[in-house]
């Protein structure tokens, strides 16, 4: 059973600098049917999607963020890590790490988060 | 980026009740439609993919339908472990993105 585990500072002072780990256990990083994302979620409010990466270093952003945020991988200790930087008090959220995994549906590539962590309450606070 | 705007916001239900949330995309998605149940501080939990297809493990009163730009969950027969709140997301394109869930609340 694959399992992802989010680590990282829970307080950020502004401007500084955000960093997380998502830690996957019970499966390979490198798999070939998987994308890793990071998704966050202000106090009540919904899922936003922040980008992710493919275990060759291949990423995609979400165009709102992208100029702050850096997602990286290393293979050899199959973990995923997120940076973003700049970050003001409208960062606060929890942050989750999710495995995206591409199936297949009649011939066609779908793809669907169906790993997710259990989510990492980052504040950014003086 | 694909807007996702699911309806209602919340609602009130009993066990035994059928529910059925709706959601619209602001273009034509195709079936690339995925659902999710999620409780406070738990991993978001994976229910339906490609609109209509059930995820292994998740309760056979979950259904789902539509294609195109509409969409829904169905839970036949609500039980206790479904009062949460249900997300959409769509797998169209880039940004991924979700519907700003529907809480589900005991009546």
């Amino acid at each position: 059973q694959v399992q992802l585990q989010e680590s990282g500072p829970g307080l950020v002072k502004p401007s500084q600098t955000l960093s997380l780990t998502c830690s996957v256990s019970g499966g390979s990083i490198s798999s070939a049917s998987y994308y890793w994302s990071w998704i966050r979620q202000p106090a009540g409010k919904g899922l936003e999607w922040i980008g992710r990466i493919y275990s060759s270093g291949s990423t995609n952003h979400n165009p709102s963020l992208k100029s702050r945020v850096t997602i990286s991988v290393d293979t050899s200790k199959n973990q995923v890590f997120l940076e973003l930087s700049s970050v003001t008090a409208a960062d606060t959220a929890v942050y989750y790490c999710a495995g995206e995994r591409s199936g297949s549906y009649y011939n066609r590539a779908v793809y669907y988060f169906d790993y997710w962590g259990q989510g990492s309450l980052v504040t950014v606070s003086s | 980026d694909i807007q996702m705007t699911q309806s209602p916001s919340s609602l009130s239900a009993s066990v035994g009740d059928r529910v059925t949330i709706t959601c619209r995309a602001s273009q034509s998605i195709s079936l690339y439609l995925n659902w999710y149940q999620h409780n406070p501080g738990k991993a978001p939990k994976l229910l339906i993919y490609a609109a209509s297809t059930l995820e292994t493990g998740a309760p056979s009163r979950f259904s789902g339908s539509g294609s195109g730009t509409d969409f829904t969950l169905t839970i036949s027969s609500l039980q206790r472990d479904d009062f949460a709140t249900y997300y959409c997301q769509q797998s169209y394109s880039m940004p991924r993105t979700f519907g700003q869930g529907t809480k589900v609340e005991i009546k």
